[in-house]
């Protein structure tokens, strides 16, 4: 089975704080992706990564940025959290050929 | 831009009923269309994907039908139990060109069954 794993299941930040949510995933997937979900707004793409050090950006990519130095791993970052980045953040992965995607357990992160 | 509703929002109903979830999509353009499960504070269980080039697919209970003229799919969930009580999201990838791009959603179908 597919497994993506992601660093914490709740986090607490403050205002200001440097954020870094990181996902891992097992099966040797060429894409990775990040995802918010709030409620009455749904599920939104904040960024994707096809390959290693390649990025898109996704619709709200506002406020964001990701690394991907390795196949297995892509991180997102919140250079300056603010509240209105409180949310649901999910990690999925997926190959290339049939795109369908496998999601993490998601990280529930509040900023204070 | 690619929009995906999900009718209805939510639905209530006893054990061992059929039931069907719908899903439409305004961009019939579509590269796959992902069926997934979400249960409270959790992540995505992918239950179905169909590719462009399909009508429907099956897994056990579970059978995903795709019009693409119509810009439409359903869900198709037989002899409802408890543990399918959940929320139930439609997908598509937002562009039609295949190859690696994200998914744009619809809202969801809250679902509980009724013991």
């Amino acid at each position: 089975d597919v497994k993506v794993t992601q660093s914490s299941r709740y986090l607490v930040k403050r205002t200001g704080e440097k954020v870094f949510l990181e996902c891992v995933q097992d099966m040797d997937h060429e894409n990775m992706f990040w995802y918010r979900q709030d409620p009455g707004l749904g599920l939104r793409l904040i960024y994707f990564s096809y390959d290693v050090k390649m990025k898109e950006k996704g619709d709200i990519p506002e406020g964001y940025s990701v690394s991907r130095e390795k196949k297995e791993r892509f991180s997102l970052i919140l250079e300056s959290a603010s509240t209105n980045q409180t949310s649901m953040y999910l990690c999925a992965s997926s190959l290339t050929n049939t795109n369908e995607q496998f999601f993490g357990p998601g990280t529930r992160l509040t900023v204070l | 831009k690619q929009e995906v509703t999900q009718i209805p929002a939510a639905l209530s109903v006893p054990e061992g009923e059929n039931l069907v979830l719908n899903c439409s999509f305004t961009d019939s353009a579509i590269y796959n269309l992902q069926w997934f499960r979400q249960d409270p504070g959790k992540g995505l269980t992918s239950l179905l994907l169909i590719q462009s080039s399909q009508r429907e697919q099956t897994s056990g209970r579970l059978n995903a039908s795709l019009d693409k003229s119509s810009g439409r799919s359903t869900l198709y969930i037989a002899a409802s139990q408890p543990g399918d009580s959940a929320t139930y999201l439609c997908a598509v990838i937002r562009g039609s060109g295949g190859g690696a791009d994200g998914l744009t959603f619809g809202k969801g179908t809250h679902l509980i069954i009724q013991p």
